[in-house]
Parts: structure tokens; C-alpha cells; sequence
């Protein structure tokens, strides 16, 4: 089964540092994989994704996420985090056969940004 | 705004009562979703419709009963609901299930609270 797993509760970071926010996955086949954020009371904002194609994909709010085969990891990055960025991150990928298609997703990261 | 309106964005109901949740999007998509996201839990995927037809039911109790007249609506009924059913309802929809064009866009969520 697909699967993926975010380590970390939360993460730390001054404003104007790089971040970093974990992902690993568990995968048969070729991942798919995602980015969502979630802002307090709003739903989840797609931030970018992974089908095929070059390693480092570049997403929505300067965000961009490396994929590394060897290993099994997709973790989101930023080089100047901004105190706006403080929310929930969330990882998913894609389980997808014949007759269903759905995310399996993490259990988040809480991202905090100190001014 | 990503496309997708829920409403209401907040609910509270009686374990007796019978509510209605609506999602609504506005992108063209064929495919809907309903999610269910408690505290302290991964995001748990509900139910799944394609072209109006349910394609996937995740074991969900027979207290919530959903229903997509067409493909840009989707409605989760709701009867006799039980404290632990309180959490953030979110829907979301895609392009179509299995399809190429595979990210899901979410709506804000409605916040259930059942006392």
C-alpha cells in the first residue's frame, strides 16, 4: 500500500532562515506526489506536486519540493522563510489503480516562523 | 479561492438532529471528494464520486449519507451523529478519477460540532 510519513510535528525557523519540512514514502510503482498547506480554518491549498521529470519541482509561494529516489524522499523547501508561511503542511501521494483514485496523506508538520 | 464553496463553513447540531453539508465547484471537474479531518489524525478520505457515481466508500458509518445529483454538487447527509463525528468536513474535487489531470482542489471546510 502507499504510504507516506512526516516526522516531524513541528518546525522551528527564524524568519529570513531556510526551511525544510520532511517527507518519505512507501511506494509500488511510480510516485505521485503532493504538497498541500493548510492555514488556520481554511481548507488545503495544492502547493506543488511530483509525477515525472526533473527532481526539483517548483511550486506555488517561492516553495519547491527535491525528489530523491534513493531515498524514498520528498521534502519541501524554501530559502528565505517568511513569518506568513507559519501553518500546516501536509504530504500525500497518490494511490491509484483501476477503479480508484485518492491522496494518502500525512500527518502534517506544523511550520512556525519566528519574526 | 481555489473554486470550491462549502457551506455552511460552521455547524453545530444535536446527536437527533438531520443536517445537510454542500460542496459546490466551479472548475469543471468531474470528480468530488469528502474528507474528514479530526485532531491529531491523518486526513481520512470518505467517499469518492466520478461522473456522479460513487467509486469509493471508505467504511464510513451509515449516519452520513452522501449524495452528488451532478458533478459540480456534492451533499453529505447527515442523521443521529455521535460526539466524535465533530471535525473539519472538507470536499474537494479533481478533473476525474484515474485521469492524468490528478491534483484535488479543497474547499475552505465545514467545522461539525455534534454535543
Amino acid at each position: 500500500a502507499q504510504s507516506v510519513a512526516q516526522p516531524e510535528d513541528q518546525v522551528n525557523v527564524a524568519e529570513g532562515n531556510p526551511l525544510t519540512v520532511k517527507c518519505t514514502y512507501s511506494v509500488s510503482g511510480n510516485p505521485y506526489l503532493f504538497w498541500y498547506v493548510q492555514y488556520p480554518n481554511r481548507g488545503l491549498q495544492f502547493l506543488l506536486k511530483y509525477i515525472t521529470g526533473d527532481n526539483l519541482v517548483k511550486g506555488s509561494y517561492g516553495f519547491e519540493a527535491e525528489f530523491n529516489k534513493s531515498q524514498t524522499s520528498f521534502h519541501l523547501k524554501k530559502p528565505s522563510a517568511l513569518v506568513s508561511d507559519s501553518a500546516l503542511y501536509f504530504c500525500a501521494v497518490r494511490d491509484r489503480t483501476y477503479n480508484t483514485d485518492k491522496l494518502i496523506f500525512g500527518t502534517g508538520t506544523r511550520l512556525q516562523v519566528f519574526p | 479561492e481555489t473554486g470550491v464553496t462549502q457551506t455552511p463553513r460552521h455547524l453545530v447540531m444535536g446527536m437527533t438532529n438531520k443536517k445537510s453539508l454542500k460542496c459546490e465547484q466551479h472548475l469543471g471537474h468531474n470528480a468530488m471528494y469528502w474528507y474528514k479531518q479530526s485532531a491529531k489524525k491523518p486526513l481520512e478520505l470518505m467517499f469518492v464520486y466520478n461522473f456522479k457515481e460513487q467509486t469509493e466508500n471508505n467504511s464510513v458509518p451509515s449516519r452520513f449519507s452522501p449524495e452528488c445529483p451532478n458533478s459540480s454538487h456534492l451533499f453529505l447527509h447527515l442523521h443521529t451523529l455521535q460526539p466524535e463525528d465533530s471535525a473539519l468536513y472538507l470536499c474537494a474535487s479533481s478533473q476525474a478519477v484515474a485521469g492524468d489531470q490528478d491534483t484535488q482542489y479543497f474547499g475552505p471546510g465545514t467545522r461539525l460540532t455534534v454535543l
